[in-house]
């Protein structure tokens, strides 16, 4: 079946400007994370949903990033005023539930702040 | 808060070889332990897990066994070959589910 899909695969944009990353999680899955993973590193957790719900943002580095899942389903990853820190590969991950379940990740979305 | 760390790469094995990445965490209780491997171009996809202390996961040929005593998770295949060439990064399950990482180890097997 289909795995998690994210779009754009690539995203560059200017210093200052607006962003927003999807992600189309496994059909049925209710929990959804974000990570981003900056070059060298290992992914870095950003904010997590259980069904529509942020159930731990705790993540996100400032009031720049906010992300919705207003459905349950595809989520919006949202970045105010990009910095050139904030270029990365940010990764969504889905499972079937919360705690004890294999995370499913997407080939995510390499951002360049310019 | 917790934390993984592994062992800093590159490695660069032959074909064949044995392979060995360390990994150590630090956590609270005894959380669930993962795997994942990144080949070139392609995304993050879970190799092996295990739940609890003295479990064994494996796959592929791989095999890591989760060491309470130790706090580790050291992955090992008895020979490796080319195809095995990627990122593999060890990771924990955090309180809220999430997934704490390590910051990977490349891994390069030579014909």
């Amino acid at each position: 079946g289909a795995g998690v899909s994210q779009t754009p695969s690539n995203k560059v944009t200017e210093k200052g400007k607006y962003v927003e990353l999807r992600c189309d999680p496994i059909s049925g899955h209710t929990a959804l994370y974000w990570y981003r993973q900056s070059l060298g590193q290992g992914p870095e957790f950003l904010i997590y949903f259980q069904g529509t719900g942020a159930a731990d943002d705790s993540g996100l580095p400032n009031d720049r990033f906010f992300a919705v899942r207003p459905e349950g389903s595809v989520s919006t990853l949202k970045i105010q005023r990009t910095e050139r820190g904030d270029s990365a590969v940010y990764l969504c991950a889905s499972s079937p539930q919360d705690a004890g379940e294999t995370q499913y990740f997407g080939p995510g979305t390499r951002l360049l702040v310019l | 808060g917790d934390s993984v760390t592994q062992m800093e790469g590159p490695v660069t094995l032959s074909e064949e070889a044995f392979l060995t990445i360390n990994c150590t965490y630090t956590a609270t209780g005894y959380p669930s332990l993962f795997w994942y491997v990144q080949y070139p171009g392609e995304g993050l996809q879970l190799l092996l897990k295990a739940t609890k202390a003295d479990d064994k996961g494996s796959n592929k040929g791989f095999e890591a066994t989760y060491r309470k005593e130790t706090t580790s998770f050291h992955l090992e295949k008895g020979s490796v070959q080319v195809s095995d060439s990627a990122v593999y990064f060890c990771a924990l399950r955090g309180s809220q589910g999430n997934l704490i990482f390590g910051k990977g180890t490349k891994l390069s097997v030579k014909p």
